[in-house]
């Protein structure tokens, strides 16, 4: 399995501009989450979406950030305009929640997208 | 809510030696509990978790977590600790379908 897969790795783009942040998630899993990772607040989550429905968006934060799952293999994180305050990584993870006692939502993370708005 | 704490910034350790890395939980039911470690520019990757059943769980790359719930604890810990264990490790609690992360720990092996 190639496990969860995020495109780009690397973005530099200047303070306005749109930002879309790509994600395939491991087949079969029916769970996708976003986060944000920066020094000062640790690793957040943004918004996380259960059969491609979005669940809970409470930490979306500002209209300024959307997220989509067209479908099951695919999501974006899309920030426009983009700030330079949104510097940060972001990871995308999936999971599947498994049964009964294997009920457990153990997430898997992919390689993260380092942003940098300038 | 459910949440985790690690009360170590950073912990250091020479190689060889055993090493702890602490955690401990606050929860209403019975907890899930997790680990994971994130290696530099690298996404976390899952080392553990604990669900119910033995309170001492073995997890990837000689790593263990003892669950004790009298302490609301949930420890990693390793043997024999190497110069590649050095890493930033995270404890979480799963909350709902949510995973609600620790500030993280970062281990420092030296040789």
């Amino acid at each position: 399995d190639a496990g969860v897969i995020q495109s780009p790795r690397h973005e530099v783009t200047e303070m306005g501009q749109e930002v879309t942040l790509r994600c395939k998630p491991i087949s079969g899993h029916n769970s996708l989450f976003w986060y944000r990772q920066t020094m000062m607040r640790g690793l957040e989550l943004l918004i996380y979406f259960n059969n491609n429905v979005p669940i809970d968006d409470s930490g979306m934060p500002e209209d300024r950030f959307s997220a989509k799952m067209p479908n099951a293999s695919f999501s974006t994180l899309k920030i426009q305009p983009s700030e330079p305050r949104d510097s940060a990584v972001y990871f995308c993870a999936s999971s599947s929640p498994g049964q009964g006692l294997a009920r457990s939502d153990t997430q898997y993370f992919g390689p993260g997208t380092r942003l940098t708005v300038l | 809510a459910q949440s985790v704490a690690q009360p170590e910034d950073q912990v250091n350790v020479a190689e060889g030696n055993p090493l702890t890395v602490k955690c401990t939980y606050s929860v209403s039911g019975n907890p899930y509990l997790f680990w994971y470690v994130q290696y530099p520019n690298r996404g976390l990757q899952f080392l553990l978790k604990y669900i119910t059943g033995d309170n001492l769980v073995k997890g990837s790359y000689g790593f263990e977590a003892e669950f004790n719930k009298s302490q609301t604890s949930f420890h990693l810990k390793k043997p024999s600790a190497l110069v590649s264990d050095s890493a930033l490790y995270f404890c979480a609690v799963r909350d709902g379908q949510k995973l609600v992360f620790g500030a993280g720990t970062i281990l420092r092996v030296k040789s």
